[in-house]
């Protein structure tokens, strides 16, 4: 089955670019099926969702966040990235990948804590 | 903006009771929601979408009912397993604040 897992540097200094990469198996980035999303929770709280991409290269954002957002694929290996520049503390949470079909999130990553402190 | 309201924030279930949980959209949203289990630690699984449909391998205790704007989760009998924190998520209308802001449901 699909699966996913998140990774890039658990720790990010103020006002740096966040980067994390999502790396799939089981199934293709490539797929004319499915978006790819980000999601993220700050410790103790909700589910915010960031952002998609699809094959298409077609993105879109949270508004609260497209200023600051870029998604996109690597298709030969089979990645979609997450970059979140200018980041401040409020940007630390637990940082999730998931494929998306039809505004539905399944499967998604386990998951990966980003810090953001000098 | 459609805003998703999730109802109680904490629930108190003894193990074999039956649970229901609720969760309100600010407008319709037909039946374009999904249901979440979200357990310490781990990543949130997909439950319950299209409002009543259960995910693959989601065992039947589970349902989901509702349409427009009000929406129900049931576990029928809790098991240990499902004391969890609980999220619905519209996908009617984009773009999001998609998600509730959670239901935790303990142990009694």
């Amino acid at each position: 089955q699909v699966q996913l897992q998140e990774s890039g540097p658990g720790l990010v200094k103020p006002s740096q670019t966040l980067s994390l990469t999502c790396t799939v198996s089981g199934g293709s980035v490539s797929s004319d099926s499915y978006f790819w999303s980000w999601i993220r929770q700050p410790a103790g709280k909700g589910l915010e969702w960031i952002g998609r991409v699809y094959i298409s290269g077609s993105t879109n954002y949270n508004p609260s966040l497209k200023s600051r957002v870029t998604i996109s694929l690597d298709t030969p290996k089979n990645q979609f990235s997450l970059k979140l520049s200018s980041v401040t503390a409020a940007d630390t949470a637990v940082y999730y990948c998931a494929r998306m079909l039809v505004g539905v999130f399944d499967p998604w990553g386990q998951g990966a804590l980003v810090t953001v402190s000098s | 903006e459609i805003v998703m309201t999730q109802s109680p924030a904490t629930l108190s279930v003894s193990p074999g009771e039956r649970a229901t949980l609720s969760c309100r959209a600010s407008q319709s949203i037909n039946i374009n929601l999904a249901w979440y289990q979200q357990k310490p630690g781990q990543a949130p699984r997909l439950l319950i979408y299209s409002a009543s449909t259960r995910a693959t391998g989601i065992p039947a205790r589970f349902s989901g009912s509702g349409s427009g704007t009000e929406f129900t989760l049931t576990i029928s009998s809790l098991q240990s397993e499902d004391f969890a924190v609980y999220y619905c998520q519209q996908y009617d209308n984009w773009p999001p604040k998609v998600f509730g802001q959670g239901t935790k449901v303990e142990i009694k």
